[in-house]
């Protein structure tokens, strides 16, 4: 049971560069969620899921665009990179179970630096 | 829309408590509390539902103020292995799915 992983851990682009960052779990969870965390800003959402074949906006969606084909696969790309987008990106999954199970789980991050 | 924590750091000898607060303007389903060591994923330490309940986690507990739209984490007989930045993050009351976290608050444990 690998839980929440995401591909790559690390990556440089160069501005206008795209990319895709992959979130994978193995928990059968409804929701999954991209984040990003920038120095005394904390987490902020970007994109979200509420289920296979649906996305919604967070906070911060512009320059983002996310795919859900597969329940357990979460997709996050950058079409077009810009220094401002440079940050550490973190999925999570978390149960639909509303309730004292209502857990959120996050992968390790991934480290994007666009120069 | 961001809850908004309180104090954005604290640093503490070991034994000490410490209290960080989360404030929402708007009505909440949830709150959720995590724990973040540097260069580490945030983990899960409780949640707590809309109900004024408080829960207990080892040395950690938190409450919830649901006509508030509040709660606390309360950190007792402080460890160093406490230390970290906690964070609330937050389910508004229709409960769509969307958790937003609050900023943050550093937590230094000192011997």
């Amino acid at each position: 049971n690998a839980g929440v992983t995401q591909t790559p851990k690390f990556r440089v682009l160069k501005t206008g560069q795209s990319m895709t960052l992959l979130c994978a779990q193995d928990m059968n969870h409804e929701y999954m969620y991209w984040y990003r965390q920038d120095p005394g800003m904390g987490l902020r959402l970007i994109h979200y899921s509420v289920g296979e074949g649906t996305t919604a906006k967070g906070e911060v969606p512009d320059g983002y665009n996310v795919s859900r084909l597969k329940k357990q696969n979460f997709l996050l790309g950058l079409e077009s990179a810009a220094p401002s987008q440079t940050s550490v990106y973190f999925c999570a999954s978390r149960t639909a179970t509303a309730g004292v199970g209502d857990t959120q789980y996050f992968g390790p991050g991934t480290r994007l630096t666009v120069l | 829309q961001q809850p908004v924590q309180s104090p954005q750091a604290v640093i503490l000898r070991e034994g000490e408590d410490a209290v960080i607060n989360c404030s929402s303007s708007k009505a909440l389903y949830s709150v959720h509390w995590y724990r973040q060591k540097h260069g580490e994923a945030p983990v899960f330490l409780m949640i707590l539902l809309k109900g004024g309940e408080q829960k207990g986690h080892e040395k950690i507990s938190a409450s919830f103020n649901e006509k508030k739209q509040q709660s606390s984490l309360y950190l007792t007989a402080s460890q160093l292995s406490y230390s970290g930045t906690y964070f609330c993050g937050t389910v508004g009351s229709s409960n769509t799915g969307k958790l937003i976290f609050g900023q943050g608050t550093t937590l230094q444990v000192k011997p």
